[in-house]
């Protein structure tokens, strides 16, 4: 149980574009979301923390209007990449806390690359 | 301010040997620790928690609040524990969990 499905998996898009990555808890309700990016062979990065009905919580640094994130529903939150650049190019990963043991658990991540 | 620190980028073994991945913390209250385990083209695992004091896989880990560190050790190192493992701190239950960098663990047979 307790699984995150993240859609796509990869995606390649042109600079200047917008790219659209969806986090989707399976058989839970995740009131709470987070997104991370990672970089090859480094730490894991949050970038926000997402709760659903309200705004999202950005960490220091992080640009809330490139990076938007919607989390309308229990099941569902969204990161848009706007007006990607290839320094934007990265691995992103969702993640969502979990009401019942407060553990957390984990996209497959998606796989970034402006060209 | 929450921070995660694991000193070692990389640590490499041979098969059979003991490993202990180091992971220290920097946090004014009562955190909660995670280790976290990444294998290749695989989504991050929860390898185990302070809380739960199990072993999963030969693997366990310490809360240490004196030293502030919560170190992942095992005996006898296997070659399928090759793999990314990232200490991780929660300053409350399901609130944010920030990660430190990250330890290639490499097992060599």
């Amino acid at each position: 149980g307790a699984v995150v499905s993240q859609h796509p998996s990869w995606v390649i898009c042109k600079s200047g574009t917008s790219v659209k990555i969806e986090c989707r808890s399976l058989d839970f309700q995740a009131t709470t979301m987070f997104w991370y990016r990672q970089f090859p062979k480094q730490s894991l990065m949050l970038m926000a923390t997402s709760n659903e009905g309200s705004k999202a919580t950005y960490e220091q640094g992080v640009e809330k209007d490139k990076f938007l994130i919607n989390h309308a529903s229990l099941t569902l939150s969204t990161l848009t990449v706007t007006s990607a650049h290839p320094e934007d190019s990265s691995f992103y990963i969702c993640s969502a806390s979990l009401t019942t043991n407060y553990g957390y658990t984990f996209g497959s991540g998606t796989r970034l690359t402006v060209v | 301010a929450q921070r995660v620190t694991q000193p070692e980028k990389l640590l490499s073994v041979f098969k059979g040997a003991p490993v202990e991945l180091k992971c220290n913390y920097s946090y004014s209250g009562s955190p909660e620790l995670f280790w976290y385990v990444q294998y290749s083209r695989q989504r991050l695992q929860l390898l185990l928690r302070h809380i739960s004091r199990e072993s999963i896989k030969g693997f366990t880990a310490d809360l240490n609040k004196g030293e502030t560190s919560f170190h992942l050790k095992k005996p006898f190192a296997q070659e399928e524990d090759s793999a990314m493992y990232y200490c991780a701190l929660s300053g409350n239950q399901g609130g944010k969990l920030i990660f430190g960098q990250g330890t290639e663990l490499s097992v060599k047979p």
